[in-house]
């Protein structure tokens, strides 16, 4: 059956643009994660929806950072004014419920010049 | 905050039986223990999950001790193609309150030669 997916799979923008990534979790999984990952370090959490409901943001690195999820189906993940510092591969992870079993997204490799 | 403490690396020859180790002192009581792993270029890939003593499932087994502050996970006859970062996370996501709970922290980089 058909995984996480994400798009973009690369991303390349230049300093002070905004993005926009997108992830589109398994059918029927009602948790939602991101995740950051920058090269050769372990998984930042970002944000965990259950639903289209957002339990704590705090988790978020600042205010450029945003995400949304339409009901239990695709959430995006929005950086604004994206900084050098933000080149990562970000993450997307599904799950039926709340402690089962994460499924991984390929992610997004963003690049900010 | 149940923060997880791995060995940075660990190498191995195929055949061999690899345990890493995890450290999580602060486990809640509530907090289950969970191993993944990641190939490069890769999203993590779920191994086994527990909440005390042992499981063991196709690929693993996890042994978790009774004060449940360490746990290990056990790959047995290691082959080239299970070199990979491996992650402990511990957490109730189902109950969290914080996002600073979910922690997968910076992994073993298990390295396997022939």
């Amino acid at each position: 059956g058909a995984g996480v997916s994400q798009s973009p799979s690369n991303k390349v923008t230049e300093k002070g643009k905004d993005v926009e990534l997108r992830c589109d979790p398994i059918s029927g999984h009602t948790a939602l994660y991101w995740y950051r990952q920058r090269l050769g370090q372990g998984l930042e959490f970002l944000i965990y929806f259950q639903g289209n409901s957002a339990p704590d943001k705090s988790g978020l690195p600042s205010d450029r950072f945003s995400a949304e999820r339409t009901g239990e189906s695709v959430s995006t993940l929005t950086i604004q004014r994206t900084q050098q510092e933000d080149s990562a591969v970000y993450l997307c992870a599904s799950s039926k419920g709340q402690i089962n079993e994460q499924f991984f997204g390929p992610g997004t490799r963003l690049t900010v010049l | 905050l149940a923060k997880t403490t791995q060995p940075i690396s660990m190498d191995s020859y195929e055949g061999q039986e690899v345990n890493i180790t995890c450290s999580h002192n602060n486990i809640a009581t509530n907090d289950y223990i969970t191993w993944y792993q990641q190939f490069p270029s890769q999203g993590p890939r779920f191994i086994i999950q527990g909440y005390k003593t042992k499981v063991t499932n196709e690929v693993a087994s996890l042994f978790i001790p009774a004060d449940r502050k360490s746990s290990t996970l056990s790959l047995p006859r290691v082959s080239l193609s299970d070199t990979a970062v491996y992650y402990c996370l511990v957490g109730d996501i189902g109950r969290y309150s914080s996002a600073s709970k979910i922690i997968f922290g910076s992994g073993t980089r298990l390295s396997i030669r022939p």
